[in-house]
């Protein structure tokens, strides 16, 4: 299976933007949906986007995703950063094999 | 509404079993293929297995082949992991997730149980 790789952390102040990469080792990044999930301390995760850039009811449009095939990556930008926004960020996407692969998560911080 | 709920985690010595749950409410379950996820203290999400709607198929990840089993019983909108010979990596918190949106993906995730294997 392919791995997907994350920053291992990032920070940014309140009102700010912020950039989370996740980059797909082999294969294209295209060829299957990439998701997003929040996950706050002591909480499960949560969907912030899926199917690259579909965003879930109840989501703010602050989260939006996007794939780049030139760097065959995918990327979670936040803009208008907030504090509760301070989670573990995962990206995931289908293994074509009937596996699921999960980046290793980004630490945002918002300072 | 839209709810997972697991249950059945707890200490157990390497090489015991175990058995998770995971009651599902608010939607028709048997519409919907099934998926565990565990997370390692201090460490990232790793998929572990997933079922399909109806039970006809089966994955794994290769680190728990042949070692954990993932069932569920759609008459009890229930779904379950039974762990034989349990190892001290396998100490996590255990997630049940839905698979939602497309094949691709989780939409609703249970809000965990802790497995810890320790002698």
């Amino acid at each position: 299976n392919f791995m997907l790789t994350q920053p291992h952390s990032v920070s940014e102040s309140p009102g700010k933007t912020v950039t989370i990469s996740c980059t797909r080792d082999s294969g294209t990044i295209a060829s299957n949906y990439v998701q997003w999930y929040q996950q706050r301390p002591g909480s499960s995760p949560t969907t912030v986007i899926y199917e690259d850039d579909q965003r879930p009811s109840g989501v703010p449009d602050r989260f939006s995703g996007s794939i780049d095939s030139s760097s065959n990556s995918a990327s979670l930008t936040i803009s208008g950063l907030k504090t509760e926004d301070e989670a573990d960020y995962y990206c995931q996407s289908y293994a074509s094999n009937n596996h699921w692969v999960f980046g290793g998560g980004t630490k945002l911080t918002v300072l | 509404q839209v709810q997972l709920m697991e249950s059945g985690g707890g200490v157990v010595q390497p090489g015991r079993s175990l058995r998770l749950s995971c009651v599902a409410s608010g939607f028709s379950f048997n519409n919907y293929g099934m998926h565990w996820v565990r997370q390692a203290p201090g460490k990232g999400l790793e998929w572990v297995a997933v079922i399909w709607s109806d039970g006809s198929n089966k994955y794994y990840t290769d680190s728990v082949k042949g070692r954990f089993t993932i069932s569920r019983d759609n008459s009890k909108n229930t779904l379950y992991l039974q762990f034989n010979s349990l190892r001290v990596e396998d100490t996590a918190v255990y997630y049940c997730a839905r698979a939602g949106y497309s094949h691709d993906a989780f939409d609703i995730w249970g809000q965990g149980t802790v497995v810890t294997v320790s002698s």
